[in-house]
Order: structure tokens, then C-alpha cells, then sequence
């Protein structure tokens, strides 16, 4: 799977927009962008995924780059409980071969969101 | 999203003695269970990979025997450690993988603490 590249930390004011950033320039043709996150001493929690559109759910939106070398996860309204670390992994959606789609997590960036 | 429960959340147990982790599947079929281990302040590190009903595989460096993996079913998959030892004090945390299609989702349970005195 493809590595990514994130900032380590990130400040965001209560009620802006979290814009947070990652690059994957070495993506194959066939790997996803995955966007998790995990608050303190908690599992991680999915967000959001896509493959070369833009993505929106309830959560977020993921603004995928038309070469597709980066990605941006964007919170629209962030909120003190967005707090977290987030991680943004590349991977395998179908199964197969040998490698199955692990979810491989790096450092993330730590999102800390201020009143 | 998808349930995935852990029991229990928290453990304390003696050097040289084994420990169970259970990790469930609540609302779907699990086809495939993940086992990661967090240290402080470190990210998540996959230990091994489990489909139902057959042998989990190990990442490099994890020792099967120490780390005994079991994916009876479609929803039950536990982690024993066995022999703690202090340095096994850790974040367990299982992942489950399930649905329709050929697009996976995988889903974190809250995860374990365990502490070996």
C-alpha cells in the first residue's frame, strides 16, 4: 500500500472549517484514500473514503486532487469533540492478492480545535 | 456505521499469567478480524489478520504463540496473551471487515487496556 504524508499537528478555531491535508503521491490505480480518527484512548473511528470524486457524509468531505497525489479532509464546522488524531491511509479496496487491504496507520496529524 | 465491541475494556493481571480479549462484530458478519497494538503516544500497529474459521496470519515480529487468535465465528474473534509479561502492557484494539460487495469497510472496537504488573 502507498504511503501518506501528513502535518503532525494542526490548530483549528471551534466553529471554522478543518481543513487537513495529506499526501499520496505514490497511489496506484486501484488503492483508496480512507480518512480515520481516533480520540483519546478510543478505537478509530471511519470517516469518510474515495476513490478520484469528491466525497461528502455527514461527518466530512474529502476533496481528492485530480491526479490524485493528495487528498484534503475537510471538517466543515469543527467543534471542541473533533478533537483527535487523524489518519489518513491509502489501501487496497478489493480483495486479493496478497496484501488484503490492511489498514497500515502512520503518524496522522494531531487536530487540536480551540474555543 | 458498524458495532464492534471489545471486552473487557480494561485488564489487570499478573506477570506470567494469560488474558483473553474478545472482540465482537454486534450488527454484521465479520468476514475478517484485525488485531493492532498501541503503545503510548506510538500509532496503531497491526498485529496479525484473521478469517473465520481458519489460521490467523502474523505480522513480522509478532509471535503466534505468544499472541493466540481465535475466529470461531462471524461475529466472535478473541486475543489471548499469553504468559504477560510487563512489556505486554498495551492498547488492544480489534478491527472487524464485512459487506456486501467488493468494497470493504472496517470497523474499531474501543479497544483493551492492559496492564501486566
Amino acid at each position: 500500500d502507498a504511503k501518506t504524508t501528513q502535518p503532525p499537528s494542526m490548530d483549528c478555531a471551534e466553529g471554522r472549517a478543518a481543513n487537513l491535508p495529506c499526501n499520496h503521491s505514490t497511489i496506484s490505480g486501484n488503492e483508496y484514500v480512507y480518512w480515520y480518527r481516533q480520540i483519546h484512548s478510543q478505537g478509530p473511528q471511519y470517516i469518510i473514503h474515495g476513490l478520484k470524486n469528491n466525497e461528502t457524509n455527514e461527518m466530512a468531505s474529502l476533496i481528492i486532487t485530480e491526479d490524485r497525489k493528495s487528498s484534503t479532509l475537510i471538517l466543515p464546522h469543527a467543534t471542541l469533540r473533533d478533537t483527535a488524531v487523524y489518519y489518513c491511509i491509502v489501501r487496497v479496496a478489493k480483495s486479493g492478492g496478497t496484501s488484503y487491504g490492511k489498514l497500515t496507520f502512520g503518524q496522522g496529524t494531531i487536530l487540536t480545535v480551540h474555543p | 456505521g458498524a458495532v464492534v465491541s471489545q471486552h473487557p475494556s480494561w485488564v489487570i493481571c499478573k506477570s506470567g499469567t494469560s488474558v483473553k480479549i474478545e472482540c465482537r462484530s454486534l450488527d454484521f458478519q465479520a468476514t475478517t478480524m484485525f488485531w493492532y497494538r498501541q503503545f503510548p503516544k506510538q500509532s496503531l500497529m497491526l498485529m496479525a489478520t484473521s478469517n473465520e474459521g481458519s489460521k490467523a496470519t502474523y505480522e513480522q515480529g509478532v509471535e503466534k504463540d505468544k499472541f493466540l487468535i481465535n475466529h470461531a465465528s462471524l461475529t466472535l474473534s478473541t486475543l489471548t496473551v499469553t504468559s504477560a509479561h510487563p512489556e505486554d502492557s498495551s492498547f488492544y484494539i480489534c478491527s472487524a471487515r464485512g459487506g456486501a460487495g467488493w468494497i470493504y469497510e472496517q470497523y474499531f472496537g474501543p479497544g483493551t487496556r492492559l496492564t501486566v504488573t
